[in-house]
């Protein structure tokens, strides 16, 4: 069974510019958990998805956003970017919502911003 | 490679010893606890979870242990190898949702 997929792995913007990330889980995962990495922040949550629904939402502003679509793909935007940005987006699939249900992490989306 | 952490505590150990690694979660109300690897480049990836009405689980070369009075959690790996190196996550979940909350890693290093 193909894992979680990423596109594109790699992104270079400048500030104020948008950009969309896409996430594809693995078959048959219906929810899908957005998270950033920074070296100074860690990893943090940014959203969960499952029916197509937002479930839960990290603290983030506004200008980070995302979706979810009936195959259970996803994808995340974020508006008007700013240098502090600059950051891996990953992206996790599970079964099911559940505190239980084992998240399984892509290899991320390493976006840059100038 | 990717820069997880550029200031993350760092644990060297000899090929073949065994490793410890600490984590110190938050929520006294987590049920879920995950220890995830990370290797430069790639996503975290899951190596064993444990429930919280359990104290200890074995999987393939990896243990882990739970105590929920201290709000403690390590990972142990036997005969570590060198293929073992990459930063260490755990995580904790808490009730219905996908959210993890992630502790801040640590690297391991694997001397020959």
């Amino acid at each position: 069974k193909a894992g979680v997929t990423q596109t594109p792995r790699y992104l270079i913007k400048t500030r104020g510019q948008q950009v969309t990330l896409s996430c594809s889980p693995i078959s048959g995962h219906r929810s899908v958990s957005w998270y950033q990495q920074t070296p100074g922040q860690g990893l943090q949550f940014l959203f969960e998805y499952f029916s197509e629904t937002q479930r839960n939402k990290g603290n983030f502003p506004g200008r980070f956003s995302g979706r979810q679509f009936s195959n259970s793909r996803s994808e995340m935007n974020v508006s008007t970017l700013e240098l502090g940005d600059s950051a891996l987006y990953l992206c996790a699939s599970s079964f099911q919502r559940g505190g239980t249900d084992t998240q399984y992490f892509g290899p991320g989306t390493r976006l840059t911003v100038l | 490679g990717e820069s997880v952490g550029l200031h993350l505590p760092t644990l060297s150990v000899q090929e073949g010893d065994n490793s410890i690694i600490n984590c110190a979660y938050s929520n006294s109300a987590s049920d879920y606890f995950i220890w995830y690897k990370q290797e430069s480049g790639k996503g975290p990836q899951f190596i064993i979870d444990i429930r919280s009405n359990m104290d200890k689980r074995q999987g393939q070369r990896v243990t882990v242990l739970l105590n929920k009075t201290v709000k403690h959690l390590s990972l142990q790996i036997a005969a570590t190898q060198p293929g073992d190196s990459a930063v260490y996550f755990c995580a904790e979940n808490t009730g219905t949702a996908s959210k993890l909350t992630f502790g801040t890693g640590t690297r391991l290093q694997v001397t020959l």
